[in-house]
């Protein structure tokens, strides 16, 4: 069974300054990896995946993650965040076997101060 | 141009009152998904369909039924709603290909439900 682990639950993070969410997965085999972003009383938007090859992904809206095999981390970043970029941030993961079935984390809440 | 759409976006109902929620997708996709998601947390996969075949979650209440009557609608029906299952109720699409690596989800904007 596979797990994701989202440790900070909330970021307060002043506008224009760095931002990385973290998130940790579990897995026995091989697994792909999602960020998504949620929008008050929207659905969910993806922002980036990463299936295989380059272990730095690019999104939209400025946003990049990195996928590190060994530490099983998938941290999402972005160099200057803008009060727009305020949402709940959800890290997913599906495996090789069960491609359909999502695990979210429990989601980051990332308020922009201005 | 809305992909996956939900209706309604907001939906009362009584305690033991059944309801039933709309999702309907332009994407041709073969692959349909509903989760709730309670207030604070993460979506929680209830059932999907691949094409025609049904594949229930194994802690999915039974109160909890699906129906998917062609490509583009699936339908969520709650036959005795509780207090303990007001929640966003989000479908989403994949293409599932079953072949390369899986495919993107897409989300709609979800159905808010209240059970008063």
């Amino acid at each position: 069974a596979q797990s994701v682990t989202q440790l900070d639950s909330q970021v307060p993070v002043f506008e224009e300054a760095p931002v990385e969410l973290r998130c940790n997965y579990s897995s026995s085999v091989s697994v792909y990896l999602f960020w998504y972003v949620q929008y008050p009383n929207q659905g969910l938007q993806l922002l980036l995946k990463y299936l295989s090859g380059s272990t730095l992904v690019k999104g939209i809206n400025g946003f990049e993650a990195e996928f590190n095999k060994s530490q099983t981390s998938f941290h999402l970043r972005k160099p200057s965040v803008h009060i727009s970029d305020t949402a709940e941030y959800f890290c997913a993961v599906s495996d090789h076997y069960v491609r359909e079935k999502l695990t979210f984390g429990t989601g980051t809440r990332l308020t922009i101060i201005p | 141009d809305a992909m996956v759409i939900q209706n309604p976006r907001y939906q009362v109902t009584q305690f033991g009152k059944p309801v039933t929620l709309s999702c309907s997708q332009t994407l041709n996709h073969n692959v349909m998904y509903w989760y709730q998601q309670k207030s604070s947390q993460a979506p929680k996969l209830l059932f999907h369909y691949y094409d025609k075949d049904f594949n229930n979650e194994a802690d999915t209440p039974d109160n909890f039924q699906s129906r998917r009557p062609n490509t583009s609608f699936c339908f969520l029906d709650i036959r005795s709603p509780g207090l303990g299952d007001a929640a966003m109720y989000l479908c989403a699409t994949s293409r599932g290909s079953g072949g390369p690596p899986t495919d993107t989800q897409y989300f709609g904007p979800g159905t808010r439900l209240t059970v008063l």
